[in-house]
């Protein structure tokens, strides 16, 4: 069994839907979660960075983990064209030195 | 602008091939890594340095050496390339360990071993 597990997608949406991306995870030491989007061609870049369980929003991007159920979220809403891209779950324990990787899903927001 | 500067985004090398991969930061990070990413099975450690000449394995070291003589470059090696090393391989830089660091990527190698 996979440390996280990610749903590879694809997954197609309308502009302007609300999208939901979400990660599962068997090892309860993670505490540091995060949200990388990588654009084809192009390294991952950090979207979202969560300690802990709890809810952290920024422009239109919510980040939401549920410790008990071992289970993390993403929310785009108002989801455009430019969101089109491979996300990926990621997460760390304390004092580890390796971010574990989902294997990313890829988004397509269509106009 | 913070930089991860990878040197080749596309490389073909045969089979038994000795294959270096480049990396280059300007942020003045402690951390260095090689990821190597593959459809369905996400990002993999291959192998990290978090000093200068210091060197630990990841996950997938087998097939692999790393080489950092200065703190902001990070060398991949590929000791005698095969098949099974096609693939997409990532480097990274972070400022701290052992807390949830932000890696900064390069965009990437796509190595191609025939």
């Amino acid at each position: 069994q996979k440390e996280v597990e990610q749903d590879p997608g694809p997954l197609s949406v309308p502009e302007g839907a609300i999208v939901s991306l979400n990660c599962t995870y068997s090892n309860s030491a993670f505490q540091y979660f995060m949200w990388y989007r990588q654009y084809s061609r192009k390294g991952p870049e950090l979207l979202m960075y969560t300690y802990s369980s709890g809810n952290k929003e920024d422009g239109r991007f919510t980040a939401q983990v549920d410790k008990s159920s071992k289970y993390i979220s993403l929310f785009i809403r108002d989801s455009q064209p430019s969101d089109s891209a491979t996300y990926l779950c990621a997460m760390k324990a304390t004092g580890g030195f390796k971010t574990i990787f989902g294997a990313g899903t890829r988004l397509f927001v269509k106009a | 602008d913070v930089k991860v500067t990878q040197s080749s985004r596309y490389l073909v090398k045969r089979t038994g091939e000795k294959v270096f991969l480049e990396c280059v930061q300007d942020m003045d990070h402690e951390n260095m890594f090689w990821y190597r990413q593959d459809p369905g099975l996400g990002l993999r450690l291959i192998y990290f340095s978090y000093d200068v000449k210091m060197k630990e394995k990841g996950d997938i070291p087998e097939g692999y050496s790393v080489s950092r003589e200065k703190k902001e470059r990070f060398s991949l090696i590929l000791e005698s390339a095969s098949t099974n090393q096609t693939s997409m391989y990532l480097c990274a830089s972070s400022s701290a360990l052992g807390v949830g660091e932000k890696l900064f990527f390069g965009s990437g190698t796509q190595l191609s071993v025939l």
